[in-house]
């Protein structure tokens, strides 16, 4: 059965500290791993897509990885204001041989960044 | 350009009650994905439409249902509501739905269920 989990639920920095977010899965044939930032009470807003193993993007301060069991989101030198809540994100298979995906998002990881 | 519009924003409904939420994509997008939102379970996907096709489901009952129009505009609807139904809607677009790839998130729809 696929499974993603990300780590830790709840993540608190200094500002200028870097650490890391943690998204590992096992997904049969992932077709893509994608991660999103969501403000409280607004929705989710997309970062990153990352779809075979070595692959990395980068936007600011945000950086994400992925290997053949899990991304990192690393976070370089936060700011207050990267405080919100982490997603990652796949595209799960509906049935053991359909064509059909829907996507699936993990519980995140609550990050908050003080000044 | 606009992003994803969402009406209304907040809503307050008793138990039976049913309910009507919209949804207009950004302009040029014809995928629109539906998800429900709750402390408990998290983002689920609940439907997608593409083309006015609903082409993929959740697993949700099927007191939840959508439509999309002719202008990708969307709708779902929740009929019978229940306690639980109570979460935050949203909607999301993108531009082909090949993949879930890149969707854009609306604000969402606050349901609180009485």
């Amino acid at each position: 059965e696929d499974q993603v989990t990300q780590s830790p639920e709840a993540l608190r920095l200094q500002e200028g500290e870097s650490s890391s977010l943690n998204c590992s899965y096992t997904v049969s044939g992932l077709r893509g791993l994608f991660w999103y930032r969501q403000d409280p009470g607004k929705g989710p807003e997309f970062l990153f897509t990352l779809y075979s193993a070595g692959e990395e993007k980068e936007k600011e301060r945000l950086k994400a990885t992925l290997t053949k069991k899990e991304s990192f989101l690393h976070i370089t030198a936060p700011k207050p204001e990267d405080s919100a809540t982490y997603l990652c994100a796949w595209e799960e298979r509906l049935g053991p041989s359909g064509g059909s995906y829907i996507p699936t998002f993990g519980r995140g990881t609550s990050l908050i960044v003080h000044p | 350009k606009a992003g994803v519009t969402q009406t209304p924003r907040y809503l307050i409904k008793t138990r039976g009650q049913q309910v009507t939420l919209s949804c207009s994509p950004i302009s040029g997008h014809r995928s629109v994905s539906w998800y429900q939102q709750t402390p408990g379970q998290g983002l689920q996907f609940l439907f997608e439409y593409f083309s006015e096709t609903q082409r993929n489901k959740g697993n949700f009952p099927g007191r939840f249902s959508g439509r999309q129009f002719s202008n990708s505009r969307s709708e779902m609807n929740v009929s019978t509501l229940e306690l639980g139904d109570s979460a935050l809607y949203l909607c999301a677009s993108s531009l082909s739905g090949v993949s879930y790839n890149e969707q854009f998130f609306g604000p969402g729809t606050r349901l609180t269920v009485l």
